[in-house]
């Protein structure tokens, strides 16, 4: 079965940093670009990152780019989002996604994981 | 970046109705456009793709249409479960972006 695992959310403060991880099993990771979508409490779905399948191209909305860096180990099965310079408007649920074939659009997700920007 | 207008922004049916959902953009997309479903507490669900494409897995009742700045997803009769906040995205340019969604509620 095909699974995405979030992990590495937590509360920090304002300026700090986190590491989020995303753990895929029951597909061949390295075949598929991923996205990092998050939510704000209350609020719509909202983009973050993108990468490639080979890590050749990567993207980032504007309001995250210059803090927040998106990787993936093909070899670990696992995509991460390093995020620096945390706000209180990071605040969300952070999901990765797989995208479906060559498209832009996300067929798998995780569940999430928290992030909470406060001092 | 393109702007996705999404209304009305809560629908209030019963179950056994038709329910049509809207998404307008602020410029065309073509035919790309996704819906998304989401239930409380959990993660997105893709319904629909480039515009029209059910993903896998999806019943018939759920169906897209539309092109450049005008879709449509209709759920031809509601069921229990498909009470939920709908999503659309356009995959047309960066960044990606999403709608603000559409709550559809049992009346």
């Amino acid at each position: 079965e095909v699974h995405l695992v979030e992990s590495g959310g937590g509360l920090v403060k304002p300026g700090g940093s986190l590491r989020l991880s995303c753990a895929a099993s029951g597909f061949t990771f390295s075949d598929y670009s991923m996205n990092w979508v998050r939510q704000p409490p209350g609020k719509a779905l909202e983009w973050v990152s993108s990468i490639s399948s080979t890590s050749g191209y990567m993207n980032s909305a504007d309001s995250v780019k210059g803090r927040f860096t998106v990787s993936r180990d093909n070899a670990k099965n696992s995509l991460y989002l390093q995020m620096d310079s945390l706000r209180a408007e990071d605040t969300a649920v952070y999901y990765c996604a797989r995208l479906l074939l060559t498209t832009a659009y996300m067929d798998v997700w995780g569940k999430g994981t928290t992030v909470t920007v406060s001092s | 970046e393109i702007v996705l207008t999404q209304s009305p922004d809560t629908l209030s049916l019963s179950p056994g109705e038709r329910a049509t959902l809207s998404c307008r953009a602020s410029q065309s997309v073509h035919s790309n456009l996704a819906w998304y479903q989401q239930k409380p507490g959990q993660a997105p669900r893709l319904l629909i793709y480039d515009a029209s494409n059910r993903a896998t897995g999806i019943p018939a009742r759920f169906s897209g249409s539309g092109s450049g700045t005008d879709f449509t997803l209709t759920i031809s009769s509601l069921e229990p479960e498909d009470f939920a906040v709908y999503y659309c995205q356009q995959r047309s340019s960066w960044p990606l972006t999403f709608g603000g969604g559409t709550q559809v509620e049992i009346k």
